[in-house]
């Protein structure tokens, strides 16, 4: 599977700044994905990056809160922008490879811890 | 709409086996898979069901049933590493995965 990295690991930022994570594959993919996880809950899917075109986002979430850039097929960045205290998550990249027999699989980054004093 | 239940938590002793199910509801049906995720880690991919029955794996396993929206993973010969908690996500028509919010897995001694 794809190795994936992602930059910084965790932060601790001011209320009403921003931060931009950056997400680095090791091979060429197409579909790019950026999820949150709160403590306790759920992934939840912000964006779908796609290279050369718009990121698609999710219900709740939206453009100039949470900026996406897709360069190349390899590397993708989300900003959180104007962060608040409920900012505060695990932001996840994931990549997504056809498996023979194991469907269009999502592998993860490690994760950036978010915290928003 | 959909949605993804399972268990919050469940504990198991070293050794033993345990069985967490999961249940399904989605626009279209194009795949379960079941995720393993270790506290302050990312998930990781543990297994794939598209087709009726069971898929083995070592000591995990993962079975599906389409017509009952139901799945389980079922681990053997448990270990103290394999506490966790264990995600089970649904793929949609669109390819969307659906994601459970997560059985946290306790193993005792």
């Amino acid at each position: 599977s794809a190795v994936i990295s992602q930059k910084p690991s965790r932060d601790i930022c001011q209320r009403g700044t921003s931060l931009t994570i950056q997400c680095q594959v090791d091979s060429q993919v197409t579909m790019m994905f950026w999820y949150r996880q709160q403590p306790g809950q759920s992934l939840t899917l912000i964006a779908t990056a796609n290279q050369g075109s718009e990121a698609t986002y999710e219900s709740g979430f939206v453009i100039d809160k949470f900026p996406i850039s897709r360069p190349n097929l390899t590397f993708s960045t989300l900003t959180v922008s104007n962060m608040s205290p409920e900012d505060s998550s695990i932001y996840l990249c994931s990549v997504e490879e056809e498996n023979r027999g194991q469907g269009n699989t999502q592998y993860f980054g490690p994760g950036t811890r978010l915290t928003v004093l | 709409g959909q949605n993804i239940d399972q268990p919050t938590e469940m504990t198991a002793t070293e050794g033993a086996i345990v069985q967490i199910n999961c249940t399904y509801q989605t626009s279209g049906f194009n795949g379960l898979f079941w995720y393993q995720q270790h506290a302050g880690e990312a998930p990781t991919f543990l297994s794939y069901n598209v087709l009726d029955g069971l898929e083995e794996k070592g000591r995990f396993s993962s079975f599906l049933s389409r017509s009952k929206g139901y799945s389980y993973l079922l681990l053997k010969e448990l270990q103290m590493k394999d506490s966790a908690s264990y995600l089970c996500a649904g793929l949609d028509s669109n390819y969307q995965l659906i994601w459970g919010a997560g059985t946290k897995l306790i193993i005792k001694p």
